[in-house]
């Protein structure tokens, strides 16, 4: 089973919302991540962890606030969005051991209004 | 940071073979090959990896040359269902042993009927 899942699906939310994206993957993969994709644009970092610690944060403003509260989960916690953080979010898994294939999750479609 | 160059777009017959090239000059000599395809609005799945010597799965071939400064992905029969953007990645080794993927613009294969 390669399977990463994400909910929710869609999510729309005002700048001054707080909300959460979840990310689960029960492969056994130590290390997991956050992508960004903005509309035509291919995907870009944002964050990896590593057996849950944070170990590579691509510069990201303080309104992204990743969580990874134990090996299978891996939350984005959005707090004051603008309307330009609208993009489809990816989450993905890779075992650290070996060619660290990464297997990505469906996305969650956000729009900040 | 090796990069990837791919053409924008290719056209393919369905149940013809899809040959999608890719430049990798600076690629270094422990970096994996990775092919990744993205079918509109959905994530990122993996297709094949490779370092060295050519590989084969129940998906796709990838042909790497003997100097790895290129790479073709090879769909042996093509369907509709392939029409996907189809990124070529070098894979660069982040902190603790993760994987940093940076996708670049990937080829666009439109499969015609």
């Amino acid at each position: 089973d390669t399977e990463v899942t994400q909910t929710p699906k869609h999510l729309v939310m005002g700048m001054t919302n707080k909300k959460s994206l979840k990310c689960e993957q029960h492969m056994g993969h130590r290390a997991m991540y956050w992508y960004k994709q903005k509309a035509k644009k291919p995907p870009e970092l944002m964050f990896v962890y590593s057996y849950e610690k944070l170990s590579i944060n691509e510069s990201v403003p303080s309104r992204f606030s990743p969580e990874c509260p134990n090996s299978s989960l891996l939350n984005l916690h959005l707090h004051a969005l603008q309307p330009e953080d609208s993009a489809l979010y990816l989450c993905a898994s890779s075992a650290l051991q070996g060619p660290p294939t990464q297997y990505f999750g469906p996305g969650t479609r956000l729009l900040v209004l | 940071d090796a990069k990837t160059t791919q053409p924008p777009s290719m056209d393919c017959a369905e149940g013809r073979a899809a040959n999608l090239p890719c430049n990798h000059s600076t690629i270094s000599g422990n970096e994996y090959v990775y092919w990744y395809r993205q079918i509109h609005s959905q994530g990122p799945q993996y297709i094949i990896h490779g370092l060295k010597n050519n590989e084969t799965n129940e998906m796709a071939s990838l042909i790497i040359t003997e100097d790895r400064k290129s790479s073709t992905l090879i769909l042996p029969h093509a369907t509709l269902r392939d029409t996907a953007v189809y990124y070529c990645i070098v894979r660069v080794m982040g902190s603790g042993n993760t994987c940093k993927l940076i996708f670049g613009q990937g080829t666009t294969l439109q499969v015609k009927p």
